[in-house]
C-alpha cells in the first residue's frame, strides 16, 4: 500500500512564524500536492510538484510556498503564518504514469494560527 | 476541532439498506472520475475510479455511475453498515492533471 506520511498531526503557530509542513511518500511516486480542507470550501489546490525541483501553483497559492528537494519529500512553507491559513493540510502523491489515476492522501496536518 | 463534516449535505441510512450519493460535475470535458471516503481526523481515502469511456463500474459492495449527459456521478453502497459512516467527495480530473473536488457529503449509518 502507498503510504503517505505528515510529519505533523497538529501544530500552533504563531502569527508572523515561518512554519513548515513535511510530507513523505514511500513508493516513488513522480507528483506530489498539497491540498488545504476548510469547512463549507472543501479541497482546494495550494500547489504541486510533477516531479524532483518541479512545482507549479494550484488554486490558492498566495502566501504559501514549496519544496521539492528529494523525490519522496514535497513540504508546504507559510512563510508569515497568518490566522486566515488556519486549516487541516493534506498531501498527496500519484504515479505519474497515467494522469487518469487516483491520488492518494496522508492523514493530515491540523495547522492553528494564533 | 471543527470537523469537515460542517455544513454538507448529510445522509441518514439504516444499517443494511443501500445508500446512493450524488455528485454534480462541472467540467464536460472531464474524462476521470474518483470517489473518496474520509473518516473523521484521517485523510481521504480512495474507493473506486471510472473514465470517461464506462457508465458503469462495480467494486466490493460499490458502484460508480457516470451519466455525462447530465453530468453526474452517483455512488451506490450496498447494505450499508456503520463503518461506512463517513464524508464521501468526488472527484474530476478537470485538466492541468490535477484533481477538482466536490464538497462531500456526510453519510451517516444507524445500527
Amino acid at each position: 500500500d502507498v503510504k503517505v506520511t505528515q510529519s505533523s498531526r497538529y501544530l500552533v503557530k504563531r502569527t508572523g512564524e515561518k512554519v513548515f509542513l513535511e510530507c513523505v511518500q514511500d513508493m516513488d511516486h513522480e507528483n506530489m500536492f498539497w491540498y488545504r480542507q476548510d469547512p463549507g470550501l472543501g479541497l482546494r489546490l495550494i500547489y504541486f510538484s510533477y516531479d524532483v525541483k518541479m512545482k507549479e501553483k494550484g488554486d490558492i497559492p498566495e502566501g504559501y510556498s514549496v519544496s521539492r528537494e528529494k523525490k519522496e519529500r514535497f513540504s508546504l512553507i507559510l512563510e508569515s503564518a497568518s490566522t486566515n491559513q488556519t486549516s487541516m493540510y493534506l498531501c498527496a502523491s500519484r504515479k505519474s504514469s497515467s494522469y487518469n489515476s487516483p491520488l492518494h492522501f496522508g492523514n493530515g496536518t491540523r495547522l492553528t494560527v494564533t | 476541532g471543527e470537523s469537515v463534516g460542517l455544513h454538507l449535505p448529510t445522509l441518514s441510512v439504516q444499517e443494511g439498506d443501500n445508500s446512493i450519493i450524488n455528485c454534480a460535475y462541472s467540467n464536460s470535458a472531464s474524462d476521470y472520475f474518483i470517489w473518496y471516503k474520509q473518516e473523521s481526523g484521517k485523510g481521504p481515502q480512495f474507493i473506486i475510479d471510472i473514465r470517461s469511456n464506462m457508465d458503469k463500474r462495480q467494486g466490493q459492495r460499490v458502484t460508480v455511475l457516470l451519466n455525462k449527459t447530465v453530468k453526474h456521478l452517483s455512488l451506490q453502497i450496498a447494505a450499508t453498515q456503520p463503518g461506512d459512516s463517513a464524508v464521501y467527495f468526488c472527484a474530476e480530473n478537470s485538466g492541468y492533471s490535477t484533481l477538482t473536488f466536490g464538497k462531500g457529503t456526510m453519510l451517516l449509518v444507524s445500527p
